[in-house]
């Protein structure tokens, strides 16, 4: 398939370790923060959102960190598998529902 | 699989030729938007339906571009005397119209001008 994300910041973890993922968001007034995972020839796939008026929500192996103050946002993943080699999009809402992605991150999990 | 599909996956297209992609979403979902990726970008909005309702268009969508959603279930999008600044991925994305932040994408449309 075809590669996603060319000239992207690059994190690069092993596996087992934690992964932290950071993002900077434009406008104050969004609603709905979001990080979606894309995987080369793949759409992107969502993975999870915190609403504006939280910082902290935890999923699966995930939690994403909302600051509000610097106006940023993280993603945390726990115990980064192989799997998790992607690259990721944080997205923002607000308004007119439509999302405004921000810059993607490249993850790279070696072993 | 997101359960939101489109077609066709791949095409390759002569400038000045008109291409036309079709967007099945996630049948309950009563939204459907319609975006654009280029090579290391997130997608670009382009617009967005509600039933059959289009609520919005971006200014990326020049009148080349045309996008529908007739019965409010699949939707086309259009582009008319394609030009080589429309290769790019173009994505489908459907939601419920209550939860618009969890977007459920297709596997998108790649689009090639040569």
């Amino acid at each position: 398939g075809e590669s996603v994300g060319l000239h992207l910041p690059t994190l690069s973890v092993q596996e087992g370790d934690n992964s932290i993922i950071n993002c900077a968001y434009s406008n104050s007034a969004s609603d709905y923060f979001i990080w979606y995972k894309q995987e080369s020839g793949k759409g992107p796939q969502f993975i999870i959102d915190i609403r504006s008026n939280m910082d902290k929500r935890q999923g699966q192996r995930v939690t994403v960190l909302l600051n509000k103050t610097v106006k940023h946002l993280s993603l945390q993943i726990a115990a980064t598998q192989p799997g998790d080699s992607a690259v990721y999009f944080c997205a923002e809402i607000y308004n007119t529902d439509k999302l405004i992605f921000g810059t993607g991150t490249r993850l790279q999990v070696f072993p | 699989d997101t359960g939101v599909s489109q077609d066709p996956r791949h095409k390759i297209t002569k400038r000045g030729q008109n291409v036309t992609f079709r967007c099945d979403p996630i049948s309950e979902h009563n939204r459907l938007y319609w975006y654009r990726q280029t090579l290391g970008q997130g997608p670009e909005f382009l617009t967005y339906f509600q039933n059959e309702a289009q609520l919005e268009k971006s200014r990326l969508l020049s009148d080349r571009f045309s996008a529908e959603r007739p019965k409010g279930s699949f939707s086309t999008l259009e582009i008319q005397r394609t030009e080589q600044g429309d290769s790019a991925m173009y994505l489908c994305a459907s939601s419920h119209g209550g939860r618009s932040n969890e977007q459920y994408f297709g596997p998108g449309t790649r689009l090639t001008v040569t």
